[in-house]
C-alpha cells in the first residue's frame, strides 16, 4: 500500500504567516494529489487538488505544488487566518479497492 | 446539492442497545463509505460500498452491521457495543471507488456507556 508520510504533525502560525505542510509519497501512480481540511467535530472536506502532470495549482489564499523529482506535494496558505485553524490530510487511494486512506494529518493553529 | 446528511449527529447508547446511523447522499455516486474517527486521529477507513455491494470491510468487529438499502442510503447498525467504540463515526460517498474527491457527512458522535 502506498505510504503517506506528512509532515509536520503540528504547525503554530502568527495570522497573516505563511503555512507549509508537506506529504511525500513512495510512487507517481497516481491521477490526483489531495488536500483535505477537518474542522473539529466536522467531516474531512476536499480543499485543493493538483494532478501530478501540473507543478502549482492555486486557489485563493491555498496553493498547492507539486515536486515530482523529491517525490513531495506541498499546501501553502498564504496570508494565514485564525479561522484557518484546522487539521489537513493528505490522503492516498490505495488497496484493493483503492479507498482513500489518511497518514497521521497536521494540526495547524493560527494565532491572532 | 453536494451533501451528504448523517443521522442522528449524537447519539448516546448502553452496551446493549441496539441502535443505527444513518446516511444519505444524492449526487448519484456509486461508492460509500464508513469511517470511525477517534479524538486527534485520522479518519480509519470501516467499510467501502461499490454499487450497493459490500466491497471492503477492514476487519471490523460483527457489533458493527452495515447496509446499503438502495444507492442514495447507507446504514450503520450498531448492537452490544463497548465503551471503546466511542468515536466520530464518518460516511462520505464518491463518484466511484478510487477517487480522490469524497464527501463526508458532519458525522455522528456516538457515545457508549
Amino acid at each position: 500500500q502506498q505510504q503517506v508520510k506528512q509532515s509536520p504533525q503540528s504547525l503554530i502560525v502568527q495570522k497573516g504567516g505563511i503555512s507549509i505542510i508537506n506529504c511525500a509519497y513512495e510512487n507517481t501512480a497516481f491521477d490526483y494529489f489531495p488536500w483535505y481540511q477537518q474542522f473539529p467535530g466536522k467531516g474531512p472536506a476536499l480543499l485543493i487538488a493538483i494532478r501530478p502532470d501540473v507543478s502549482e495549482k492555486k486557489e485563493g489564499r491555498f496553493t498547492i505544488s507539486f515536486n515530482k523529482s523529491a517525490k513531495q506535494f506541498s499546501l501553502h496558505i498564504m496570508d494565514s487566518q485564525p479561522g484557518d485553524s484546522a487539521t489537513y490530510f493528505c490522503p492516498r487511494t490505495s488497496g484493493s479497492a483503492r479507498q482513500l486512506t489518511f497518514g497521521s494529518g497536521t494540526q495547524l493553529t493560527v494565532l491572532p | 446539492d453536494t451533501e451528504v446528511t448523517q443521522t442522528p449527529k449524537h447519539l448516546v447508547m448502553g452496551m446493549t442497545n441496539k441502535k443505527s446511523l444513518k446516511c444519505e447522499q444524492h449526487m448519484g455516486h456509486r461508492a460509500m463509505y464508513w469511517y470511525k474517527q477517534k479524538a486527534k486521529k485520522p479518519p480509519e477507513l470501516m467499510f467501502v460500498y461499490s454499487y450497493e455491494k459490500l466491497s471492503i470491510n477492514e476487519s471490523v468487529p460483527s457489533r458493527f452491521s452495515p447496509e446499503c438499502p438502495n444507492s442514495s442510503l447507507l446504514n450503520l447498525h450498531l448492537h452490544a457495543l463497548q465503551p471503546e467504540d466511542s468515536a466520530l463515526y464518518l460516511c462520505a460517498s464518491s463518484k466511484y471507488t478510487g477517487s480522490a474527491e469524497a464527501f463526508f457527512g458532519q458525522g455522528t458522535r456516538l457515545t457508549v456507556v
